[in-house]
C-alpha cells in the first residue's frame, strides 16, 4: 500500500526558533493536508494543499505541495509554547479511494 | 453542530463484550470516515461512507467490526466480542465530498475528538 515517510520523528527547539518538517511518498497524491494533534484530542486541520507547487500560509505556518506531488513540507516560524504537539501530514490520492494516508507524525517540543 | 462530535469520549469494557461508538458529522457533510489510532501511532483508515452506503470497507480489521450510517448523518461503529488489541482511539471525520464535485476543497476531512476505547 501507499507509504508516507514523515521526518523528523521528534524535535526539541527553543522558543522563537523556526522549525521544518516534511513528508515524502512513493506515490502521487492530489491533496496534502497538515494536522496538529494535542493529547486527548482529535487532529485539527492546519493547512490544506490542492495543487502541485502550491505554497500556502496560515499565520506562522507555511506549507508547500511538492511539484512532483510526492512530497510536502510544513514550516513553523517563531515557535511559541502552544506549538507543542504532534504534527501529521496526510495525503489523498486520486480515484475512488477516499481515505487519507497519514505520516507517522512529528512530536514537537518547544523549550522556554 | 459546528464540528464533528463523537460519543462516548471514553469507553472501558471487558474482553468479549460488544461496544458501539457514535459519530455525528458536520451538518451537510455527505462523506464520513472512521480511523483508528493506536498508542503513539499514526491514523489507520477503517471505513468510508458516502451518504448511507459504504463504498470502501477495506480497512476494517476483522468481521467483528461493522459500521452503519443512517439518514446520511449519524454513524455507529460496532465492535463485537472485543479483544485487547482493539484498544485504541477511534476517530471519525467528515467532508463535503460528494456534495460538490466541482472543487477539491471537499477533499478536506475534519476530525472529531475521538473515543478512547480500553479493553480489559
Amino acid at each position: 500500500g501507499q507509504q508516507l515517510n514523515q521526518s523528523p520523528q521528534s524535535m526539541f527547539i527553543q522558543e522563537g526558533e523556526d522549525v521544518s518538517m516534511n513528508c515524502t511518498s512513493s506515490s502521487i497524491f492530489n491533496t496534502w493536508l497538515w494536522y496538529k494533534q494535542d493529547p486527548g484530542e482529535g487532529p485539527v486541520l492546519l493547512i490544506a494543499l490542492y495543487k502541485a507547487g502550491e505554497l500556502t500560509s496560515n499565520g506562522r505556518l507555511t506549507a508547500q505541495f511538492g511539484i512532483t506531488r510526492k512530497d510536502s513540507f510544513l514550516n513553523i516560524s517563531a515557535s511559541i509554547p502552544s506549538d507543542v504537539g504532534i504534527y501529521f501530514c496526510a495525503g489523498l490520492s486520486s480515484g475512488s479511494a477516499r481515505q487519507l494516508t497519514f505520516g507517522s507524525g512529528t512530536q514537537l517540543t518547544v523549550l522556554p | 453542530g459546528a464540528g464533528v462530535s463523537q460519543s462516548p469520549s471514553n469507553k472501558v469494557t471487558e474482553k468479549g463484550k460488544d461496544v458501539e461508538l457514535r459519530c455525528d458529522p458536520i451538518s451537510g457533510h455527505t462523506a464520513l470516515y472512521w480511523y483508528r489510532q493506536s498508542l503513539g501511532q499514526g491514523l489507520e483508515f477503517l471505513i468510508y461512507f458516502q451518504g448511507n452506503s459504504a463504498p470502501d470497507k477495506s480497512g476494517l480489521p476483522s468481521d467483528r467490526f461493522s459500521a452503519e450510517r443512517t439518514g446520511g448523518s449519524v454513524s455507529t461503529l460496532t465492535i463485537q466480542r472485543t479483544q485487547q488489541e482493539d484498544s485504541a482511539v477511534y476517530l471519525c471525520a467528515s467532508s463535503a465530498y460528494g456534495r460538490d464535485w466541482s472543487t477539491r476543497y471537499t477533499d478536506t476531512q475534519y476530525f472529531g475528538p475521538g473515543t478512547r476505547l480500553t479493553v480489559l
